[in-house]
């Protein structure tokens, strides 16, 4: 079954970097765009990201445009977010959601269990 | 960037009530609406995709209606386990963007 598992979230001070991995299992991943999402502690939904099948295209929120990266490596199913000069207001559970459709944005059908980053000195 | 709004923020009903979320988009997204549905320490999961389109094994006690600015989300009966935050999505354009939730409690 389709499966999403994100890691490398932990403490970080205002300032640090981190990369968050999510490593998917059970779906053609070369084929999808994987999204990142998050949500900060008792909040909303926040679309942070998404990248393309093949790295062709990225999109970031202006919340984390030139701090935020989106790499993945097809051969590893695993997407990777580089978050540098981090701030307090970065603090989240992340999540990465997988596109339903290979084409397009439309939306979300399966998410894994969330990473929390907290940036506190 | 689209901003989303919700209403009400929160919503007390009992088991059996039928319930309306209301979700509207500052400028036209056509029908690029989806609804989630997010329970305490779970990611979020969809329940309605393109306004209308009811995602597979979500129970057909909801559904979603509405298109241009205006939507819906309805519970025809809610269930002990549909308590939650349901949350708006468009994705008409970049940056996508939720809406700020509503949360379903408990009368």
């Amino acid at each position: 079954q389709v499966r999403l598992v994100e890691s490398g979230g932990g403490v970080v001070q205002p300032g640090g970097s981190l990369r968050l991995s999510c490593a998917a299992s059970g779906f053609a991943f070369d084929r999808y765009l994987i999204h990142w999402v998050r949500q900060a502690p008792g909040r909303g939904l926040e679309w942070v990201a998404f990248i393309r099948f093949d790295e062709s295209t990225d999109n970031y929120a202006d919340s984390v445009k030139g701090r935020f990266t989106l790499t993945r490596d097809n051969s590893k199913n695993t997407v990777y977010l580089q978050m540098n000069s981090l701030r307090p207001e970065d603090t989240a559970i992340y999540y990465c959601a997988k596109e339903k459709t290979v084409v397009s944005v439309d939306f979300f059908d399966y998410w894994g269990q969330g990473t929390l980053v907290t940036v506190s000195s | 960037d689209i901003q989303m709004t919700q209403s009400p923020s929160s919503l007390s009903a009992s088991v059996g009530d039928r319930v309306t979320i209301t979700c509207r988009a500052s400028q036209t997204i056509i029908s690029y609406l989806n609804w989630y549905q997010q329970k305490p320490g779970q990611a979020p999961k969809v329940l309605i995709y393109a306004a209308s389109d009811l995602e597979t094994g979500v129970p057909a006690r909801f559904s979603g209606s509405g298109s241009g600015t205006d939507f819906t989300l309805t519970i025809s009966s809610l269930e002990p386990e549909d308590f939650a935050t349901y949350y708006c999505q468009q994705t008409y354009t970049m940056p996508l963007t939720f809406g700020p939730g509503t949360k379903l409690q408990i009368k």
